[in-house]
Parts: structure tokens; C-alpha cells; sequence
């Protein structure tokens, strides 16, 4: 059973610092990890996907990283903004019951001005 | 290109009441899911529906069902509503390709469920 864990929980930066949201999963044996921001009662929009066979996706300020020994994934924001202040999750396919994605509980990310 | 769409927005229902919640996939996507996200809980995996089969389901009882049309729209039914079910609950779709690895999925804007 795929279990996947977020920290920080919470996380409060000035604007352009740069920052790392860290991301546990507990069966290595992952296809691939994704990470999505939600923004306040709004849906989930999908920011990188890393397969297994990958080790970092770029999209923008944004970088993840996959480790699959280590069971971690990194999601590294770079020059943050406050447009950036939203919840981030990691989400990775469960075990046998692949098409299900299994999500962490999230970091809450401020950028204040 | 039109992303995932989600119909109703809001919808408030009453203890024992039925709901019914309806998802559009991107369009060529024939995989649709169903999450739940309530207060406290994270998001949970209710429902995947492939080619009009469903194909996986979560730890939900039975009152939670679903159904995939021939275009590959799906609808979420609730019955016999409890007031744990508020809810906002997320609908996702992707496509699957030769090789079966899972494919990224796609989320619509959600349907926020009040039950009174």
C-alpha cells in the first residue's frame, strides 16, 4: 500500500526566496510522482510529472526531483512570488491499484510581499 | 483545448437526499476519477471508470456509485446523504497508452457538496 507524506506542513517565505517542498512515498517501486497546486476551494492543477525513469522535470521556477531509492520527490521553487502562495501536493499511483493516485496531506505555501 | 469540466459548482442537499455530480473529460481522454476532499481528510480515491468499466473503487460504501457514458462523461451518485459527505469532490481524467503506465491525470474545478 503506497502511503506518501508531505512536510512542512506549512510554509511562510518573503518574496524571491528560493524553497524546497519535500515529499515521502513508501513504495519504491512507484511508475511515477506528480505534483499539483490547489488554490482555495478551487481544483488540482497539475505542475510536473516525473516517471520513474526520470530524475528531475523542469517547468519554469519550478524543478522536481525523484528519488525512487530513498522513497523521496523535491519540488524546488525558485525566485518565489506571491502569486505562488497556494497549497502544493504530491500524488503517486498506489501499488496494484495504479490508476488510483494516492495524495500527501500538502504544504501551504505564503509569499509575503 | 477545453480542460476537465465539472457540473454543478455548488450543490446543497439535505440528510437523506440523493446527489448527483457530473464530470466532462478532456477531450480524447477515456479514463475518468472520482476523489473526495473533506475538511481534515485529504483527498481521498472514490471511483475510476475506463471505457465505460469501472475499473478500481475506494474504501467508500456502496451508496457512493458511478457510471461512465459512451462519450466518456461520467456521473458520481451519492444516496442516503450523511452530513460527513460535504465535500469537495474532484473529478480527473487521463489517457491511457500503450504500455500501461499510468498517465498523468488532469482534475476539473470540482463540485463543492453541502449536506444539511
Amino acid at each position: 500500500k503506497q502511503e506518501v507524506t508531505q512536510i512542512p506542513a506549512a510554509l511562510s517565505v518573503p518574496e524571491g526566496e528560493n524553497l524546497v517542498l519535500n515529499c515521502s512515498f513508501t513504495d519504491s517501486a512507484i511508475y511515477n510522482l506528480q505534483w499539483f497546486r490547489q488554490d482555495p476551494g478551487k481544483g488540482l492543477t497539475s505542475l510536473l510529472l516525473i516517471q520513474s525513469s526520470q530524475r528531475e522535470q523542469t517547468s519554469g521556477r519550478l524543478n522536481a526531483s525523484l528519488d525512487k531509492s530513498s522513497g523521496r520527490s523535491t519540488l524546488y521553487i525558485a525566485a518565489s512570488q506571491p502569486g505562488d502562495s497556494a497549497t502544493y501536493l504530491c500524488a503517486a499511483p498506489g501499488g496494484t491499484s495504479y490508476g488510483k493516485l494516492t495524495f500527501g496531506q500538502g504544504t501551504i505555501l505564503t509569499v509575503h510581499p | 483545448e477545453a480542460g476537465v469540466t465539472q457540473s454543478p459548482t455548488h450543490l446543497i442537499k439535505t440528510r437523506g437526499q440523493q446527489a448527483t455530480l457530473r464530470c466532462s473529460p478532456i477531450s480524447g481522454h477515456t479514463s475518468v476519477y472520482w476523489y473526495q476532499q473533506a475538511l481534515g481528510l485529504g483527498l481521498q480515491f472514490l471511483l475510476w471508470y475506463d471505457e465505460g468499466e469501472e475499473r478500481n473503487r475506494g474504501n467508500f460504501p456502496p451508496r457512493f456509485s458511478g457510471r461512465q457514458f459512451p462519450n466518456y462523461s461520467s456521473e458520481l451518485n451519492v444516496n442516503a446523504l450523511e452530513l460527513e459527505d460535504s465535500a469537495l469532490y474532484l473529478c480527473a481524467s487521463s489517457l491511457w497508452l500503450a504500455g500501461g503506465l499510468p498517465p498523468e491525470q488532469f482534475f476539473g474545478p470540482g463540485t463543492r457538496l453541502t449536506v444539511l
